[in-house]
């Protein structure tokens, strides 16, 4: 079965650079969400979207911004990139509110 | 959002039963209670989630308090891939957040 892929997987990036990540849910998801892990931390919850629209914001900086396309994937942009801005960035699908989530293995970001 | 408590950590004999329970006094009455589990170096995976009555399947079973105001994941036979952060998370209409889950490890 299809799961949620993202990529790249790995991205290195020197400070101040940009950097897109991609996330594409399983066919149906009408939902993706974004994460934020660092080193030792839990999952921190940046943005989420439904049907194409923002529906929730987390501890997302000013600098990083997201969408959903028509096809229902998502990409988190992030400008000004800082070296704590490494970390494991996570997206999950959904079909519609409170059910399974499923979730991509992450891009590890890198900034050096 | 719905705050969660868990134990910061847990350990279990591999082959034996694991509870690991999870209180959360404000969940609302239309949140589902979601368990996730997350590997070293992996994405949280899902493993069970109910609404009141209790829930198997085959990774594990979910016993829900009748006041839904704290739950059990229940490990059956614990192995050592079993080993990770488990986090139970009510979601419903809002956003899927993670608390500070409970780091379970399997002693051989």
């Amino acid at each position: 079965a299809a799961g949620v892929i993202q990529s790249p997987r790995h991205l290195i990036k020197e400070k101040r650079e940009t950097a897109t990540l991609k996330c594409y849910p399983i066919p149906r998801h009408d939902t993706v969400y974004w994460y934020q892990q660092g080193p030792g931390q839990d999952p921190q919850f940046l943005i989420s979207f439904y049907e194409k629209m923002q529906s929730d914001k987390g501890s997302i900086p000013d600098r990083f911004s997201a969408q959903q396309f028509s096809d229902y994937h998502s990409e988190l942009n992030m400008s000004s990139l800082e070296l704590g801005d490494s970390a494991l960035y996570f997206c999950a699908s959904t079909r519609g509110f409170g059910t399974e989530a499923f979730f991509g293995q992450g891009t590890r970001l890198t900034v050096v | 959002d719905a705050k969660t408590t868990q134990p910061n950590s847990m350990e279990s004999n591999e082959e034996e039963p694991v509870h690991l329970p999870c209180n959360h006094s404000t969940i609302s009455g239309t949140d589902y209670i979601h368990w996730y589990r997350q590997l070293p170096s992996q994405g949280p995976e899902y493993v069970i989630h109910g609404l009141t009555s209790n829930v198997n399947n085959r990774m594990a079973s979910l016993a829900i308090a009748e006041d839904r105001k704290s739950s059990t994941l229940i490990l059956h036979r614990a192995t050592l891939r079993d080993a990770a952060v488990y986090y139970c998370i009510p979601f419903g209409n809002e956003k899927l957040t993670f608390g500070t889950g409970t780091r379970l490890t399997i002693i051989p």
